[in-house]
């Protein structure tokens, strides 16, 4: 079946300092695959989303590129902020039927120090 | 334009018990998702309605049910609740519901404590 998988967290980073974080995915069919993000107490916010191979998404100073020979979306951000302090999520897009459905990853917690 | 709506922020319930929520989507989408969210078990999905209709559904128990009304407002319903129901309920709104540009808009959750 469908799956996602991130790297376990947390992360924790200085300000200004590179900031990976893997995703990797397994699914049949080409999925779109997305980043959500999660500040405390709030609910889940679209961060950017690629839909086919080599699709490259950004917002925010984020970037992701969907590799589709690695089985790979990961997050990249050059000069993390302490405001980027959240829960990141990768998830893909399952068509279910011929519905949507999105399949999220466990979560890597990131916290970023001044 | 106003985001995704849910109500309430908060609710404590005992075991027992039934729990209904409610979320308003965004003007002009029609499909709503639920999601639970849990430490243990992340994001699972829970369902999804499009014009009052459910087309899609997770593995989840009969216990939990829901539905759409004709301005796309939908509300989930928990009954005989258990210690384990307790979690972060998330609904998403989008246009139609299928396609590969289709983005989901989350609301902020009602967190549901089990007592």
């Amino acid at each position: 079946g469908n799956s996602v998988t991130q790297m376990e967290g947390p992360v924790t980073l200085s300000e200004e300092a590179f900031l990976t974080i893997n995703c990797t995915y397994t699914a049949t069919g080409y999925p779109s695959l997305f980043w959500y993000v999660q500040y405390p107490g709030e609910g889940l916010q679209l961060l950017l989303k690629a839909t086919k191979a080599d699709d490259k998404g950004s917002n925010k100073g984020f970037e992701a590129t969907y590799r589709k020979e690695t089985t790979s979306f990961h997050l990249e951000k050059g000069s993390v902020q302490v405001s980027d302090s959240a829960v990141y999520f990768c998830a893909l897009m399952s068509f279910s039927g011929g519905y949507n459905k999105l399949i999220f990853g466990a979560g890597t917690r990131l916290a970023v120090h001044p | 334009k106003a985001g995704v709506t849910q109500t309430p922020r908060y609710l404590i319930k005992t075991r027992g018990q039934q729990v209904t929520l409610s979320c308003s989507p965004i003007s002009g989408h029609r499909s709503v998702s639920w999601y639970q969210q849990t430490p243990g078990q992340g994001l699972q999905f829970l369902f999804e309605y499009f014009s009052e209709t459910q087309r899609n559904k997770g593995n989840f128990p009969g216990r939990f049910s829901g539905r759409q009304f004709s301005n796309s407002r939908s509300e989930m319903n928990v009954s005989t609740l258990e210690l384990g129901d307790s979690a972060l309920y998330l609904c998403a709104s989008s246009l139609a519901g299928r396609g590969k540009d289709e983005k989901l808009f989350f609301g902020s959750g009602t967190q549901l404590s089990v007592l």
